[in-house]
């Protein structure tokens, strides 16, 4: 697509819920990123994919935290057992992956956990 | 975590001042880039700096990547409204991506 597509837009989630954020890569990018923007706050890394390798998953707050990356395009990020902590602003990113490539984000998913 | 300070964390100017922020790191880079998110919506690239001492024009903003590869600057000229937004440095060494914390530009008109 021309851009970085997120789903849904917003997610209302009760506390304890499993939730699936979704994000389709620009076409023909083989990295993707997942941030975490907290409401005010910078951008947080979570995870990041390149290509077929194993993923950088050093960012993941904790065990509950998941992702994966299908045919090396589309990601989904799960949140297990959600929390109020968890309530944020979810970003994907995606480039090139040539190191010298500049990430391209998507609108992003604002999840509040009530 | 973020490894980057950035500063000033906000900034509220007069419409038609000139504006300028900046990013600091401990550890090198290869990549300088600045980042504008409006409300609701994802990050937008605004200026790629790739080479020391690099200083790049695009419009009204202009940005260089220090010459000890640690640190960079942003400057816009002639402020208008709608540079509202908070303004992210980034910097990149291979795939490896640290964000500041934001600069929140305010523009009264």
């Amino acid at each position: 697509g021309a851009g970085v597509s997120q789903s849904p837009s917003n997610k209302v989630t009760e506390k304890g819920k499993d939730v699936e954020l979704r994000c389709d890569p620009i076409s023909g990018h083989t990295a993707l990123y997942w941030y975490r923007q907290s409401l005010g706050q910078g951008l947080e890394f979570l995870i990041y994919f390149q290509g077929n390798s194993a993923p950088d998953k050093s960012g993941l707050p904790s065990d509950r935290f998941s992702a994966e990356r299908t045919g090396g395009s589309v990601s989904t990020l799960t949140i297990q057992r959600t929390q109020q902590e968890d309530s944020a602003v979810y970003l994907c990113a995606s480039s090139f992956g040539t190191g010298l490539s500049p990430l391209h984000f998507g609108n992003g998913t604002r999840l509040t956990v009530t | 975590g973020q490894q980057l300070n950035q500063s000033p964390q906000s900034m509220f100017i007069q419409e038609g001042e000139d504006v300028s922020m900046n990013c600091t790191s401990s550890s090198i880079f290869n990549t300088w880039l600045w980042y504008k998110q409006d409300p609701g919506e994802g990050p937008v690239l605004l200026i790629a700096l790739y080479k020391a001492g690099e200083l790049t024009s695009n419009g009204r903003l202009t940005a260089q990547f220090g010459i000890t590869r640690k640190d960079s600057f942003l400057n816009i000229s002639a402020s208008i409204p709608s540079d509202v937004g908070i303004y992210f440095c980034a910097g990149q060494l291979r795939n490896d991506m640290r964000f500041g914390a934001g600069t929140r530009l305010t523009v009264k008109p």
